[in-house]
């Protein structure tokens, strides 16, 4: 089964660029991820599907700072120009023939 | 626009039961199937159950195979999860979702959330 590794946490200056990252298991490289936001107190908002040749579907009203992107088992989201509300945990996502599968989420401060 | 809103949320005892609904609104309900995902207090998120968008195929986490059930209602946009045999590690808040690809069996990634409901299961 697929496993999801996250950093527990990051931290970047406002208006700088992070960048999180999510990887995948061994023999999983190929597979395509989701990327869901969850602000304090808040439910999970997705983001972004990011697939394994880099390219990426965002949700509706996603602000053009956030891209995804690939290289080989890693998926990672990108936030540039960050703001005071990306303060946020970020989780990965992704699927197979069993259950769904969630990253244990990055918590990323922005100083 | 797409809403989900979820319902049904309490305090129960262990054993006890419960269901929760979610109510969907702003889309074409019956060709996306759906999932309820929670998240116990201070933690990450856990996929819980997904029924397809005709209600034919299910899938159940390990976690809550045999004590949870769900099914939808088309006919009312409405999803429903029964949980019996509650336990305290039951207790988390509920989100209902919304599956990304439409007219398909499978599971894949979530591209909707509900605001989530909170089950405390305590006696």
């Amino acid at each position: 089964q697929v496993v999801l590794t996250q950093s527990p946490s990051a931290s970047a200056s406002l208006e700088a660029s992070v960048k999180v990252t999510c990887t995948l298991s061994s023999g999983h490289s190929t597979y395509a991820i989701a990327w869901h936001q969850q602000q304090p107190e808040k439910a999970p908002r997705y983001l972004m599907k990011v697939n394994s040749d880099g390219s990426h579907n965002k949700g509706d009203g996603i602000p053009d700072r956030f891209s995804g992107s690939s290289s080989g088992a890693e998926r990672y989201l990108t936030i540039s120009s960050l703001q005071s509300e990306d303060e946020a945990t970020y989780y990965c996502q992704t699927w197979g023939t069993g259950p769904l599968i969630f990253g244990g989420g990055t918590k990323l401060t922005v100083l | 626009q797409v809403q989900l809103v979820e319902s049904g949320g309490g305090v129960v005892q262990p054993g006890r039961s419960l269901t929760l609904s979610c109510a969907a609104s702003g889309f074409t309900f019956t060709t996306y199937g759906m999932h309820w995902v929670r998240q116990a207090p201070g933690k990450g998120l856990e996929w819980v159950a997904f029924i397809s968008y005709n209600g034919y195929t299910k899938y159940h986490a390990d976690s809550v195979r045999g004590r949870f059930t769900l099914s939808r209602d088309n006919s009312k946009n409405t999803l429903l999860l029964q949980m019996n045999s509650l336990k305290p590690e039951d207790t988390a808040v509920y989100f209902c979702a919304r599956d990304g690809i439409t007219y398909d069996s499978g599971r894949y990634y979530i591209d909707q959330w509900g605001q989530g409901t909170l089950v405390t299961v305590s006696s």
